[in-house]
C-alpha cells in the first residue's frame, strides 16, 4: 500500500530565506507527483506537475524534482515571501487515479 | 469563467438525512473526483468518473452515491449522513491520466 509522507509537518523561516520541503513515498511504480498548495478555507492550487519519467520542473521560484529509485520528492522556494504561507501538499498518481496526498507541510513566512 | 464550482460552501444537516453536494466544471474534462479531507486521513478519494455515466470507487466510497449523467456535473450524495461524514469535501477535474488536476473551493458538511 502506497505511503506519502511529508517533512516536516510544519515549518516557520524568516522573509526571504530559501527552502526545502520534503515527500517520501513507499511504491515508486506512479504515474506522476503533484505538489498542491492550499490555503486556509480554500480549494488546492496546483503549483506543479512531474511525470514519472521527468527528474525536475520549474515554475518561478517554485522547483520540484522527482527521484522515483528512491521514492522522494522535494519542493525548493526560492527567496521566501509572506506570501508563500499556505499548506503544500504533495499527491502521488497511480494507475487508475488512485491519487495518494501526503499531510501536507504547513508553512509560516514570518515579514 | 469559474471553471469548477462546488455548492453549497457551507451545509449543517442532521444525521439521517440526505445530502446532495453539487460540482460542476466548465472545461469539459473527462475526469472528475470527489475527496474528503479530515485532520489526521488528509485527502482521501471518495469516487471518480472517467466520463459521462461511468463511475468507480475510491479508497473511502461507503455511504455515498455518484451519478454523471451530463460530463459537466458529478453530484455527491450522503443517502444516510452519519457523524463521522462532517468533513470538509473536495471535487476535482483532469483531463487525462496524468495530467494535472484541478480543484474546487470545498464544501465544509457539518452532520449534528
Amino acid at each position: 500500500k502506497q505511503e506519502v509522507t511529508q517533512i516536516p509537518a510544519a515549518l516557520s523561516v524568516p522573509e526571504g530565506e530559501n527552502l526545502v520541503l520534503n515527500c517520501s513515498f513507499t511504491d515508486s511504480a506512479i504515474y506522476n507527483l503533484q505538489w498542491f498548495r492550499q490555503d486556509p478555507g480554500k480549494g488546492l492550487t496546483s503549483l506543479l506537475l512531474i511525470q514519472s519519467s521527468q527528474r525536475e520542473q520549474t515554475s518561478g521560484r517554485l522547483n520540484a524534482s522527482l527521484d522515483k529509485s528512491s521514492g522522494r520528492s522535494t519542493l525548493y522556494i526560492a527567496a521566501s515571501q509572506p506570501g508563500d504561507s499556505a499548506t503544500y501538499l504533495c499527491a502521488v498518481g497511480h494507475g487508475g487515479f488512485k491519487t495518494i496526498f501526503g499531510a501536507g507541510t504547513r508553512l509560516f513566512v514570518k515579514a | 469563467d469559474a471553471g469548477i464550482t462546488q455548492s453549497p460552501r457551507y451545509k449543517i444537516t442532521e444525521t439521517g438525512r440526505q445530502v446532495t453536494l453539487m460540482c460542476h466544471q466548465t472545461w469539459s474534462h473527462s475526469y472528475m473526483f470527489w475527496y474528503r479531507q479530515d485532520l489526521g486521513h488528509g485527502l482521501r478519494l471518495i469516487y471518480y468518473s472517467a466520463a459521462a455515466d461511468i463511475t468507480d470507487k475510491g479508497e473511502v466510497p461507503d455511504g455515498y452515491v455518484v451519478s454523471r449523467s451530463k460530463t459537466e456535473n458529478f453530484p455527491l450524495t450522503l443517502e444516510s449522513a452519519t457523524r463521522s461524514q462532517t468533513s470538509v469535501y473536495f471535487c476535482a477535474t483532469g483531463g487525462e491520466v496524468g495530467t494535472e488536476a484541478f480543484f474546487g473551493q470545498g464544501t465544509r458538511l457539518t452532520v449534528v
